[in-house]
Order: structure tokens, then sequence, then C-alpha cells
């Protein structure tokens, strides 16, 4: 079965400090995406990410930078110099195929991590 | 602004009342989801439409939930006879096919 472990519940940092998110994800599919979603305390589910399976390649975006490893089923994501705004609870998430939907896919998700980033 | 919109966004019922969420997707997006999230743990799939057919159900889905998308663009989540347990934030989202989803803010439903 298809599954997400974010083993960190809750990080504590302060401004400017880089922070790291694990995400370790188990699957039989050959082909499936990966996904970071961020969730601010007003609730909307902010989508940050997504990842191909045949796509290795590590993705920097300003700040943001995310470390995909097949070999360890692992997709780790990486704050450098973090700031207030930051502070969100942050998901991982992996597609699975739909039932009786072709290539159609619904999300598995981690249970979150909780990143509070002081002044 | 053209973002996944739900209504309302906040709920509050007593026990055994119905209760009916609307969602309004991204307008060139066929596919939506519905999905509950709990205090502290990541949302759970309910269902999914592909344009107006509901392809799938997840067992979450008691008998007294229940979607529609009539015309393939809006859609709506009914729970009949609200129980305490039914408390939660209830996400509605919409993708193209083979790309992200975007979400909705929510509607977050009390049951008191």
């Amino acid at each position: 079965a298809q599954k997400v472990t974010q083993a960190q519940t809750e990080i504590s940092v302060v401004e400017k400090e880089d922070v790291t998110l694990d995400c370790v994800y188990e699957t039989r599919d050959t082909t499936y995406y990966l996904f970071w979603y961020k969730q601010p305390p007003s609730g909307e589910l902010v989508f940050l990410i997504r990842r191909n399976s045949f796509d290795e390649q590590n993705e920097i975006s300003g700040r943001y930078s995310w470390n995909f490893q097949k070999s360890t089923s692992s997709f780790n994501f990486t704050i450098t110099a973090s700031q207030v705004v930051d502070s969100a609870v942050y998901f991982c998430a992996l597609s699975e195929a739909l039932k009786n939907a072709g290539n159609n896919r619904k999300l598995i998700w981690g249970l979150g991590t909780s990143l509070a980033v002081n002044p | 602004d053209t973002g996944v919109s739900q209504n309302p966004r906040h709920k509050i019922t007593k026990r055994g009342q119905n209760v009916t969420f609307r969602c309004d997707p991204i307008s060139e997006h066929n596919r939506l989801y519905w999905y509950r999230q709990t205090l502290g743990q990541g949302p759970e799939f309910l269902t999914y439409f592909q344009n107006e057919a509901q392809l799938e159900k997840s067992r979450l889905l008691s008998d007294r939930f229940s979607a529609e998308r009539p015309k393939g663009s809006f859609s709506t989540l009914e729970i009949q006879r609200t129980e305490q347990g039914d408390s939660a934030m209830y996400l509605c989202a919409s993708s193209q096919q083979g790309a992200e989803a975007f979400f909705g803010q929510g509607t977050r439903l009390t049951v008191v």
C-alpha cells in the first residue's frame, strides 16, 4: 500500500536558519508523483512542487530546494534562510492511481510537519 | 480570482441536521476532488469526479454522505444526520489531467 511518512511532527527554528523537512514514501507503482504543499494558519493548501518519479534532478526555487532520492524513497524539502512567513504546516504527498480511472490519481498525504520560525 | 472557491467557509450545525457544501473549481479543470482533514492530520481522500462522473468513493464516505457534480462544473457535498465525528475541514481541489491539484480554502464544519 502507498504510504507517506513525515517523521518530524514539529520543528522550531530561529529566523535565517536553514531547515530541512523529511519525507519518506512507499509505493509499488513504477510511475508516481510526489508533492509538497504548504498550509498556513488560514487553512488553504498551497501547492509548492510536483516531482515525477522518473525525474530525480534536484530543484531549487528561490529559498526552497527539494532533494529526491529514489534509492532511499525520500523527497526532502529545505528552506534556506528561513523567515517568519514560512511558519506553516508542510505536507508531503504521493499520487496513487485511482481505480477505474485510467491514469488519474488521488493524493496520499503524510501527517505534516509544523514549522515555527521565530524572530 | 479564478482559484477554487468553497462555500460556506464555516458551518456550525446541531447533531442530526443535514448540511450541504459547495465547491466551484477552476473553470478549465475537469477533475474535482473532495478531501476531509481533521486537526493534526493530513487530508483524507473522500471522492473524485471526472467531469460529471463520480469515479471513486472512499470507504470514509458513509451512506450519510453524498456528492454530486451535475453539470461537470461545481460540486456539492451533502452530509445527512450529522454526527459530532463529522466535525472537520472539508477541502475541495481541482486539476487538469496529469497536473497538480489546486485547493480551495475549505469549509470548516462543527457539529454541536
